[in-house]
């Protein structure tokens, strides 16, 4: 079945960017996501791309997809203190709308 | 975006008893589903659920342990039937955000323990 892979942990200093990884092995998946998960909180759309972009631009946020090598990333730019939180990666499976998840990534930003 | 709410928040339950969890979306959703955080963990699908046909579970889960009602557009149940520890997870209500496949919101979960 589909696999999402995604580094455990990142830490950043206040200001930098950060990058948050995630690799997956269905090549037809139409809609990858990352959703952001506060500490006792839901899970917050932050963005998705459609796999037929190669990238996505939001604000702060930009989305590369490496659909040849099976590769999502999501950078913060600017990254603030409120933007520590668990980041899942997630990929559309099975024709509709089913998504599989990462492990999640936990980024921790500090002054 | 669906604004999606559950009930209850969170509940701590006793080994063998059965939780049903309530999600009400504010407008009219064709595909529901239903997730599993297990603590530390990510998510993981129980079911879709549809309104007017059966839930479709996943791959170790069952309807005798998770039954699942969509009785209209708007809402759904999930119950956890017959509780044992291994149980404590939050589960999160999800929809597809109607006329677009290209959006998933999530509601704010349900944080079950059980003792």
């Amino acid at each position: 079945g589909e696999d999402v892979e995604q580094s455990l942990f990142l830490s950043v200093r206040e200001g930098d960017s950060s990058v948050i990884n995630c690799t997956y092995t269905d090549s037809s998946s139409t809609y990858l996501y990352w959703y952001k998960q506060e500490p006792g909180a839901g899970l917050q759309l932050l963005t998705y791309i459609f796999s037929n972009m190669d990238m996505k631009q939001d604000q702060r946020l930009t989305v590369l997809l490496n659909k040849k090598d099976k590769h999502l990333s999501l950078r913060i730019a600017d990254t603030q203190t409120g933007d520590s939180a668990i980041y899942f990666c997630a990929v559309q499976s099975g024709g509709y709308n089913k998504l599989i998840f990462g492990a999640g990534t936990r980024l921790a930003v500090h002054p | 975006s669906a604004v999606i709410s559950q009930k209850p928040s969170r509940d701590i339950c006793q080994r063998g008893t059965s939780l049903t969890i309530q999600c009400q979306v504010d407008s009219q959703v064709t595909m529901m589903f239903w997730y599993r955080q297990q603590p530390g963990q990510s998510l993981t699908l129980i079911a879709t659920a549809n309104q007017g046909s059966e839930a479709t579970y996943e791959s170790g889960f069952v309807i005798d342990k998770f039954p699942i009602s969509r009785p209209n557009l708007t809402f759904s149940t999930l119950t956890v039937s017959n509780m044992s520890p291994e149980d404590s997870s939050i589960y999160l209500c999800s929809v597809e955000s109607s006329g677009r496949v290209d959006e998933q919101f999530f509601g704010p979960g349900t944080r079950l323990t059980v003792l």
